[in-house]
């Protein structure tokens, strides 16, 4: 847990606010997610980035806007967010490879839409 | 559309006792993860059993897989009051080998004391 950070750990944010969070990876990854964690749903997926490439972007709404300058950086951009968007917003990393993938989660982010 | 989903939903046990999760998925798969995450904190991997394997241990964890049932069960042995949390299983499923995993909706785990 401790080779990927996520700031800030919590976060409450009005319906007009634009705010950003932030995931860093020590790691050496090449591949980074972001997921969303609502409570009684399984974990979605929302965006995946490859060597910087978005690569997946699961019909997510347009008012998260997902940034990833380099390998070790990921970025989820908010704005005019709605309450029901509260939820714990996790990052992971993964190295690519043929003996499959293990993920490596940040802490999240609880944000809190008002 | 879901592809693991886990059985029970809650479970809870004394320590020392075993615990058994199941999870059940629809589709082939590279691989099946298993992960731990405690209250409202990052997931944490535990596990992973490739498709030709069968069953594979990591200290007091057991996991199995069968494929031709597309189901797998993790086993706690010995479990103790730090092993409370839910428990995911999450399939790799696609070509490719995107690492793109889809999670099940989890066990939560009550290990008394």
């Amino acid at each position: 847990e401790t080779g990927v950070t996520q700031t800030p750990r919590h976060l409450v944010m009005g319906m007009t606010n634009k705010k950003s969070l932030k995931c860093e990876q020590h790691l050496g990854h090449n591949a980074m997610y972001w997921y969303k964690q609502s409570a009684k749903k399984p974990l979605e997926l929302m965006f995946v980035y490859n060597f910087k490439e978005q690569t997946e972007n699961n019909s997510v709404p347009s008012r998260f806007s997902p940034e990833c300058p380099n390998s070790s950086h990921l970025f989820l951009h908010l704005h005019t967010l709605q309450p029901e968007d509260s939820a714990l917003y996790l990052c992971a990393s993964s190295s690519p490879g043929l003996a499959g993938r293990p993920q490596y989660f940040g802490p999240g982010t609880r944000l809190t839409v008002l | 559309s879901q592809q693991g989903e886990e059985d029970p939903q809650a479970l809870s046990i004394q320590e020392g006792e075993n615990a058994t999760m199941n999870c059940s998925y629809k589709t082939s798969i590279n691989n099946l993860q298993w992960y731990r995450q405690n209250s409202g904190r990052g997931l944490v991997h535990l596990i992973l059993i490739r498709s030709n394997e069968r069953e594979k241990h990591s200290g007091r964890l057991r996991v199995t897989l069968d494929t031709s049932k597309k189901s797998s069960s993790l086993l706690i042995t010995a479990s103790r009051a730090a092993d409370t949390a839910s428990y995911f299983c999450a399939t790799d499923a696609e070509l490719g080998n995107t690492g793109k995993l889809i999670f099940g909706q989890g066990t939560t785990l009550q290990v008394k004391p």
